[in-house]
């Protein structure tokens, strides 16, 4: 089982729509969770970081957060064609030979947006 | 503030070089990762930095090393490149306070190495 995993997409949604994005992982011992976007030949810049279990809204964007689940998610409410590129989700995980934590991205997820 | 500096930009090399990569963090960021992405891998974990000690490795050959300056700013070397070795390089700082936990990761713009 991957460390931290996600569809690879690519997501279809029309302008105006919500796109919802989904993350799952494997450690429980996780603690911190963040969505990353990355367009075509960019690096991935920071949408937002989320720590507890529930919603965290920022803007157009929400993160969900069930630690039970071990499931992430992220919607994007008015979905915009600028919102098309690649979402990565990453988590901190253990690592059990340092003790020290370190972020695993999943793959990604591709977000189409059609106007 | 100005963000994560990486160079140079672009490179080419040719199979059995070595090449040194640089990174800047942002500044008051004293950690430092290093990322290899990959159209079919994505983003793989190489190491990280904290106050000039590697606290994290990935999975990754020997062939790949690096270091930290005591201004934060990080080089990673690949040595005997191979074809396989080509990818952006992506650099990220933190703002760790220094405990294991693994803190928001600002990334820089990476280097895109060709290995020919």
């Amino acid at each position: 089982q991957k460390e931290v995993e996600q569809n690879s997409g690519p997501l279809s949604v029309p302008e105006g729509a919500i796109a919802s994005l989904n993350c799952t992982y494997s450690d429980r011992g996780s603690q911190s969770f963040f969505w990353y976007r990355q367009y075509s030949g960019k690096s991935p810049e920071l949408i937002m970081s989320i720590y507890s279990n529930g919603d965290k809204e920022d803007g157009r964007f929400t993160a969900q957060l069930n630690k039970a689940s071990q499931y992430v998610s992220l919607l994007i409410r008015d979905s915009q064609p600028s919102d098309s590129a690649t979402y990565l989700c990453a988590v901190n995980i253990p690592s059990f030979d340092t003790g020290f934590q370190k972020l695993v991205f999943g793959t990604g997820t591709r977000l189409l947006v059609s106007p | 503030k100005a963000g994560v500096t990486q160079t140079p930009r672009y490179l080419i090399k040719t199979r059995g070089q070595q090449v040194t990569l640089s990174c800047s963090p942002i500044s008051g960021h004293r950690s430092v990762s290093w990322y290899q992405q990959t159209p079919g891998q994505g983003l793989q974990f190489l190491f990280e930095y904290f106050s000039e000690t590697q606290r994290n490795k990935g999975n990754f050959p020997g062939r790949f090393s690096g270091r930290q300056f005591s201004n934060s700013r990080s080089e990673m070397n690949v040595s005997t490149l191979e074809l396989g070795d080509s990818a952006l390089y992506l650099c990220a700082s933190s703002l760790t306070t220094g405990t294991r936990v693994a803190d928001t990761q600002y990334f820089g713009p990476g280097t895109r190495l060709t290995v020919l």
